[in-house]
């Protein structure tokens, strides 16, 4: 079984604090998306990464794709209240019977304080 | 372009009563998703369909859920009887065919859209 594992599980910072969150597997993925999911929505997509130790910016986001795709990380600079939610990362197993389907992390609930 | 819709929102209803969930994907995509996420938690994958096939039940309990997606576009997804612990938010989501998994060279992104959910509780 191909398990994604999500730290911290629970975040609770001030604005203007720097954060990041970790997802790690055994597993190789061909690729790996992360979501954020606010109460009563369902999750929407910010990035995906493909290639091993790539780093894609979303504004004050910071995504990077371990060198092995075994592992992500997302980095938040200076993080504001509206940033709150829950973060996902979700990887698709790089192996042909698993094709097309994605394993979720647990996610991280992240809140920020004003 | 129109995202994924669900109905309905909001459900709650008695433990053995049933219920179903419907769900419309982003037009074109073949590719369907029926989740199921307990609060805080990722979610859990039910069932897959591609067009009007099912690719992956394995952890769908289908003692008591079905689904189908009959003409390969609008999905119902039903669970009866309902038990306490089916208490849960369930995700819909539609994403566009990526011909390398098919084809077995397994290095596609398989990006996934999401509806808003359907809240169900059971008492």
């Amino acid at each position: 079984t191909q398990l994604l594992e999500q730290s911290p599980q629970f975040l609770s910072i001030q604005e203007g604090e720097n954060l990041t969150v970790y997802c790690n597997s055994s597993s190789v993925f061909s690729s790996l998306q992360w979501y954020r999911q606010e109460p009563g929505e369902g999750p929407v997509l910010l990035v995906t990464v493909v290639t091993g130790g790539e780093v894609k910016k979303l504004k004050r986001l910071t995504f990077q794709f371990g060198d092995a795709r075994k592992d992500s990380s997302l980095h938040i600079t200076a993080a504001q209240p509206g940033d709150t939610g829950l973060y996902l990362c979700a990887g698709a197993p790089a192996l042909y019977n698993q094709g097309g389907k994605l394993i979720f992390g647990q996610g991280t609930e992240l809140s920020v304080k004003p | 372009e129109a995202g994924v819709a669900q109905s309905p929102r909001y459900k709650i209803i008695e433990k053995r009563q049933s219920v179903a969930f419907w769900c419309n994907p982003i037009s074109g995509h073949a590719t369907l998703y029926w989740y199921q996420q307990i609060l805080g938690q990722g979610p859990k994958l039910l069932i897959q369909f591609q067009n009007n096939g099912v690719v992956d039940d394995s952890q769908l309990p289908k003692d008591r859920f079905s689904a189908e997606r009959l003409k390969g576009v609008d999905s119902t997804l039903k669970i009866q009887p309902a038990k306490l612990e089916d208490s849960a938010v369930y995700l819909c989501a539609s994403s566009l065919p990526d011909v390398s998994w098919a084809v077995g060279t397994g290095t596609g992104t398989y990006e996934q859209y999401f509806g808003p959910g359907t809240r169900l509780t059971v008492t």
